[in-house]
């Protein structure tokens, strides 16, 4: 078991660029997280997935936002037309929900995006 | 929706001294609590967790938290600060049931000083 992995670890774009982000959970874990954290703040919630389901998107995301999990395995996040405001560590973290039990995230390292 | 207020974007005590960071949740109903720990260069993970068995949790480097309903509080302690205990604290809050995301409050940063 190798963790959730997230890749690229760093990635300098300028301003109006698209990119993409990849991450991969621990294998038999059914839940994943997408969060944004910027310096001295929390994570913030962006989106999470249960399998390739996306249960729910943050309100406070605008459009050029999207991320995918298409066979329940990894999952990409997609930032269009980036703008200064984006620059910030995107997390991504997984767990194995099961009934209601509580959920212990398992973070990566986390993507440090910088925007030009 | 549920929120959780930590008090306190700093806290700095001595080696040895009484660690309490401090954090408040909102929920309509008893919620999951965690406190997560972020050291530096280093992914977050998580300290303890409340999930509504015994009140006061016990989590790993001897840290513990206590859950009281009547003041809607999870404020994490440790009796004898170490230098290593330095990082950056989270707490969290998710409703209970199965789909429920987990959110997160602003962090508080803990020095220790020898």
């Amino acid at each position: 078991d190798t963790g959730v992995s997230q890749d690229p670890r760093h990635k300098i774009t300028k301003r109006g660029q698209n990119v993409t982000f990849r991450c991969d959970p621990i294998s038999e874990h059914n839940r994943l997280y997408w969060y944004r954290q910027t310096l001295g703040q929390g994570p913030e919630f962006l989106t999470y997935f249960q399998n390739e389901a996306q249960l729910e998107k943050s309100r406070l995301l605008s459009d050029r936002f999207s991320a995918e999990r298409p066979k329940g395995s990894f999952s990409t996040l997609e930032i269009q037309r980036t703008e200064q405001g984006d620059s910030a560590m995107y997390l991504c973290a997984s767990s194995l929900a099961v009934g209601e039990s509580y959920e212990k995230l398992f973070f990566g390292s986390g993507t440090q995006l910088s925007v030009l | 929706a549920q929120s959780v207020t930590q008090l306190g974007s700093h806290v700095s005590v001595s080696e040895g001294a009484l660690v309490l960071l401090r954090c408040n949740y909102s929920s309509s109903v008893p919620p999951y609590l965690f406190w997560y720990v972020q050291y530096p260069n280093q992914g977050l993970q998580l300290l303890l967790k409340y999930t509504s068995a015994a009140t006061l949790v016990k989590g790993i480097n001897g840290f513990e938290a206590e859950f009281k309903k009547s003041e809607t509080s999870f404020h994490l302690t440790k009796p004898s600060a170490h230098m290593s205990d330095a990082a950056e604290y989270f707490c969290a809050v998710s409703d209970r049931g199965s789909a429920s995301k987990i959110i997160f409050g602003s962090g508080t940063r803990l020095s220790i000083r020898p």
